[in-house]
């Protein structure tokens, strides 16, 4: 299943709400990530099972979806959060990640 | 405290073996399912294995099966990958990670950078 996530880069201000779209090249259930990672770091589970908020993750973080589009929204951007944003599926191996959204401050 | 350690990266020539370790403290071990997942330098995430936490069920990615093998001790909460026939094109972070019950990946190692070059 390949993924692909809309947009590949993204500039916003502080405060702002941000929308990441994962688009799936076949229709699934909900087994469906979300990772935030920083430069030089390990991706950092967010979201699983689409809509599940990771324990300890900000609830300014959801997720949603099903079927063949999901999505990942940042209600008001904090500074911490500027870093690259990816999808992952685990519905049927192989698993696959999307190719990461970068979120940009403007 | 939950940690993931890998150990194991480091230079290679093209063709030959490299054997990484995952060492892993503060969760259940013996009954995570376990992965390797790798970055290219500047690029994405790539998933290459799985083994199930008693290490009977294993699949590993098309670009790297019979050449790297997954495998665990889990009298000794350690995870492996051995890699054979090592490519430039394996040049990358390889990470391990545990799986969720949710087929996440929810604690990740810190990576470790296996550079194939001659």
């Amino acid at each position: 299943i390949q993924l692909t996530q809309s947009p590949s880069s993204v500039s916003a201000s502080v405060g702002d709400r941000v929308t990441i779209t994962c688009r799936a090249s076949q229709g699934f259930g909900s087994w469906l990530a979300w990772y935030q990672q920083k430069p030089g770091k390990a991706p950092k589970l967010l979201i699983q099972a689409a809509s599940s908020l990771q324990s300890g993750v900000p609830s300014r973080f959801s997720g949603s979806g099903s079927g063949t589009e999901f999505t990942l929204t940042i209600s008001s951007l904090q500074p911490e959060d500027f870093a690259t944003y990816y999808c992952q599926q685990a519905n049927s191996l192989p698993i696959t990640f999307g190719q990461g959204t970068r979120l940009e401050i403007k | 405290q939950v940690q993931l350690v890998e150990s194991g990266g480091g230079v290679v020539q093209p063709g030959r073996s490299l054997r990484l370790s995952c060492a892993a403290s503060g969760l259940p071990f013996s009954i995570s399912s376990m992965h390797w997942v790798r970055q290219t330098p500047g690029k994405g995430l790539e998933w290459l294995a799985v083994i199930s936490n008693d290490g009977d069920a294993k699949h590993s990615a098309d670009s790297v099966k019979g050449r790297f093998s997954i495998s665990r001790d889990n009298a000794k909460n350690t995870l492996f990958l051995q890699m054979n026939s090592l490519r430039t094109e394996d040049t990358a972070v390889y990470y391990c990670a545990r799986g969720s019950d949710r087929r996440a990946f929810d604690v990740w190692g810190q990576g470790t950078l296996v550079t194939v070059s001659s």
